[in-house]
């Protein structure tokens, strides 16, 4: 069973466009996240979220935004797509926030904004 | 803002050698380090997490310290074979409990 997933895992769409990535864990885990994996690779945090709290990061566009239907879920729509948001996005989770616990990631999703 | 730093960026060595990889982090109030792997076109596996408490933590051929007073840890692999090729990257957890990631090293061990 994959812990965390992630559909879809590749995503190609034309400028302007809306679109959303979806991701499930099934660790009843309290806190899921979302990272940005740019060209170079570097992980950057967009979003961190559990029943409580969502702590957005400031140099995320308000283009993006979490939404979570219930505590397994996590997904992220993205409003009027640019070129620069071609990356690979991973949905991440953890326990209780990272204090004590591994952060489980999903395979990725890699969208390519034409 | 916690800024974290991964040395060498890159590294080739044969099958065999035994290696350290570096992370260093400016801000030393965190709550934990962890160690991730990343292979191509894959998402992130935890190796090793260390909590603030803890000065090291071992799995099988993989050993992390943790000097947080300094602001630095390492992994160190023995005895790597072409299977440890991957980029490993080093991500600290401090006061917002969000961890935040170093570059990575990439590693490449030939036969």
């Amino acid at each position: 069973d994959t812990a965390v997933s992630q559909t879809p895992k590749y995503l190609v769409t034309q400028m302007g466009n809306d679109k959303s990535i979806k991701c499930e864990q099934n660790l009843g885990h309290d806190t899921m996240y979302w990272y940005k994996q740019d060209s170079k690779k570097f992980l950057k945090i967009m979003f961190s979220y559990n029943n409580k709290e969502l702590i957005i990061n400031e140099t995320v566009p308000n283009r993006f935004s979490p939404k979570s239907p219930d505590k397994a879920h996590l997904n992220l729509h993205i409003n009027s797509l640019e070129l620069g948001d071609s990356a690979v996005y991973f949905c991440a989770s953890s326990q209780e926030g990272p204090q004590n616990e591994k952060l489980f990631f999903g395979s990725g999703t890699q969208l390519s904004v034409l | 803002k916690q800024e974290v730093t991964q040395i060498p960026a890159a590294l080739s060595v044969p099958e065999g050698e035994n290696l350290v990889l570096n992370c260093s982090f400016t801000d030393s109030a965190i709550y934990n380090l962890q160690w991730f792997r990343q292979d191509p076109g894959k998402g992130l596996t935890s190796l090793l997490l260390i909590q603030s408490s803890q000065r090291e933590q071992t799995s099988g051929r993989l050993n992390a310290s943790l000097d947080k007073s300094s602001g630095r840890s390492t992994l160190y692999i023995a005895a790597s074979q072409p299977g440890d090729s991957a980029t490993y990257l080093c991500a600290v957890a401090g006061g917002s409990y969000i961890p935040t990631f170093g570059r990575g090293t990439s590693l490449i061990v030939h036969p």
